[in-house]
This record gives C-alpha cells, structure tokens and sequence, in this order.
C-alpha cells in the first residue's frame, strides 16, 4: 500500500464546474497535508495547506480534512482551463526532526473549454 | 517566486559519471531538503539538512549526498550515475521556527537526464 494514495486520472471537468480531488493517507501519525499544483515541465507550487478536521477555503480553493478517515480532498470551484495541471497531495509529520513531505503520485486535471 | 533557487536547470550526463546539483534557499530559512520526481510520479524524499547536518534520509543509496553551507545554501551530490537517475531534482526550504510555519517552498528543479 502507498503510504498516499490519489487516483492518477485524467479527471475532466467543464470550465466553470467543480473539480474533486481526492487523497488517502496511511501513517495516522501525519500532522500537516499540502496541495500543490505542477504544471507540466514545473516544479509543485503549493495552494492550500490544512493541519486540523473541517474545510479551508482560500478563494475558488477549498481543501477537507477527516483524520478519521485518512482523507484529504481538495474542491476547485469556477474551474478554469489555467487550472489544468497535475494536483499533488502531500502529507507531513510533525512530531520529528525530520520534516519531510511523502506525495502522492497526483492527479492530473484537465478543464475542458 | 519562491526566493529558492537551484542550477543547473536542465544538465546531459553519462553513466557512470558524476553529478553536482545546487540549491540556494530563501532568506531565513535552515532547513534544506531534496527530493527526486521520476516522471508522472511524485517528489520522493531524498534527505534533509538543518544546520550544515542530515538531519533524515529516504531510501535512496550512498551514492546519494550531500552538504549544507553556513548561508544554508546547499549541494546535491549523485555519484555513478545510473540511467534511472533521469528526474527533476528539486530543492525546498524552510525554516524551524513557530513564526514561519510550516510552508515549504519549492524551486524550479533541474532536469537531469542520464545517457
């Protein structure tokens, strides 16, 4: 089992619908999950970041955490063509020294004009 | 702008041969990690350092090293290279303190492609 786990799509999506992305992690220990957006040929640029249960909205973004679960989804509202790009989830221990991120293998999204 | 820079951008080598990736971190931050992205797979952890020590490693072999200077720059060292050492090495940094959080920031990588 991948320690994080995202369905590699593609996942396509109308321009102006919303887009659904999802995440399982294994390590219950995990404190702190990221998204990142890499556009092709880019490096991850991170968009949200969430650390307790609930939702986080940052403008079109909203990022959902269920530690229960082991579940971390991240909603992109009004998508737009500019949003096509691969979508990493990314998680991370606090309670080391080391401070290291475990990714996801990302999912791409396409937004169809 | 992630105020993280890494160089070479795009490199060629060898089998066999030696690599030197470099990194300069955003002001501030102490701690350096690497990661290695294969395509259409995500950044892998290679190690950190915080304060010129490795301070954590993945699973990556001895061939893999590297350093952190005093201004917290920092180098990735690959020795004989091998084809499936072809990937985007990426640098990131942040810092240890409450204030800053913990954001990691991401630079722009350099493409390595082993012949």
């Amino acid at each position: 089992q991948k320690e994080v786990e995202q369905n590699s799509g593609p996942l396509s999506v109308p321009e102006g619908a919303i887009a659904s992305l999802n995440c399982t992690y294994s390590d219950r220990g995990s404190q702190s999950f990221f998204w990142y957006r890499q556009y092709s040929g880019k490096s991850p640029e991170l968009i949200m970041s969430i650390y307790s249960n609930g939702d986080k909205e940052d403008g079109r973004f909203t990022a959902q955490l269920n530690k229960a679960s082991q579940y971390v989804s991240l909603l992109i509202r009004d998508s737009q063509p500019s949003d096509s790009a691969t979508y990493l989830c990314a998680v991370k221990r606090e309670d080391t020294g080391r401070r290291a991120l475990t990714f996801g293998s990302g999912t791409r999204l396409q937004v169809q004009p | 702008e992630t105020g993280v820079t890494q160089s070479p951008t795009h490199l060629i080598k060898t089998r066999g041969q030696q690599v030197t990736l470099r990194c300069s971190s955003q002001s501030g931050h102490n701690t350096v990690s690497w990661y290695q992205q294969a395509l259409g797979q995500g950044p892998q952890f290679i190690f950190q350092y915080y304060r010129e020590e490795e301070n954590g490693r993945g699973n990556f072999p001895p061939r893999f090293s590297g350093l952190q200077f005093p201004n917290y720059s920092s180098e990735l060292n690959v020795n004989a290279l091998e084809l499936d050492d072809s990937a985007l090495y990426l640098c990131a940094s942040s810092a240890r303190d409450r204030r800053s959080g913990n954001t990691i920031y991401f630079g722009e990588g350099s493409w390595l492609t082993v012949v």
